[in-house]
């Protein structure tokens, strides 16, 4: 039972374009939500979050959207580089806690094309 | 650097065999988190540790099985390998973050140990 989705496994963008990554979850009690980053050869890496009080949450570059009623998070990268070419997770955790289990999604294999 | 060790970064062995991986969480850090994530998979948790005793338990065989020692580092112990057990094997430490003024909790892994099994 996989309580968070990442329905496309791959997406290709052009440099310079808008990259947005889709996240779905099922567990209503979720209340936190992260982003990883992973490149090959290396462990993931931390993004960005959102907890549960908010819809969005911003930094630099990256902007992540919380849509609580449809259970759906997002990713959004702008303008995106060729370094963010990696594999993106979709987290959750029903505890806004550094001791709280957090639950990923299969990923989502970004390619940023020149 | 995470500050999160694993070690080794690789292993090969055949199916049947019994294999140890370590981890050695960031200093001062008292949980260590377990996932696998196999081909084309997510990272599927298997278990954490906080200060020596088991806290939750995940998707883990009962052939896995691991321990936190006094000194905290952690070893996660897979026997009875088979050919599907290969997968890059992740430990994880607690971290807070601050950005832009807010703290942000999460996880900082290790490199992985790449397991292969023949």
């Amino acid at each position: 039972d996989q309580q968070v989705k990442q329905n496309s496994p791959s997406l290709s963008v052009q440099e310079g374009r808008i990259s947005i990554l889709n996240c779905d979850y099922t567990n209503s009690m979720f209340d936190y939500f992260l982003w990883y980053k992973k490149y090959p050869a290396e462990g993931p890496t931390f993004l960005i979050s959102i907890s549960s009080i908010k819809d969005k949450n911003e930094d630099g570059r990256f902007t992540v959207f919380l849509n609580k009623s449809a259970k759906h998070l997002s990713l959004h990268i702008v303008p995106s580089q060729p370094g963010d070419s990696a594999v993106y997770f979709c987290a959750a955790s029903e505890s806004y806690s550094s001791a709280s289990k957090i639950i990923f999604g299969s990923g989502t294999r970004l390619s940023i094309r020149p | 650097d995470s500050g999160v060790t694993q070690t080794p970064k690789h292993l090969i062995t055949a199916t049947g065999q019994r294999v140890t991986l370590r981890c050695s969480p960031r200093s001062g850090d008292l949980s260590v988190y377990w996932y696998q994530q196999s081909l084309d998979q997510g990272l599927q948790f298997l278990i954490q540790y906080y200060n020596g005793e088991e806290r939750a338990k995940g998707n883990i065989l009962e052939r896995f099985s691991a321990q936190q020692f006094p000194d905290l580092h952690s070893e996660l112990n897979l026997s009875s390998l088979e050919l599907g057990d290969s997968a890059l094997y992740f430990c994880a430490s607690s971290v807070a973050l601050t950005r832009g003024g807010e703290v942000h909790y999460g996880y900082t892994f290790g490199s992985g140990t790449r397991l292969t099994v023949v």
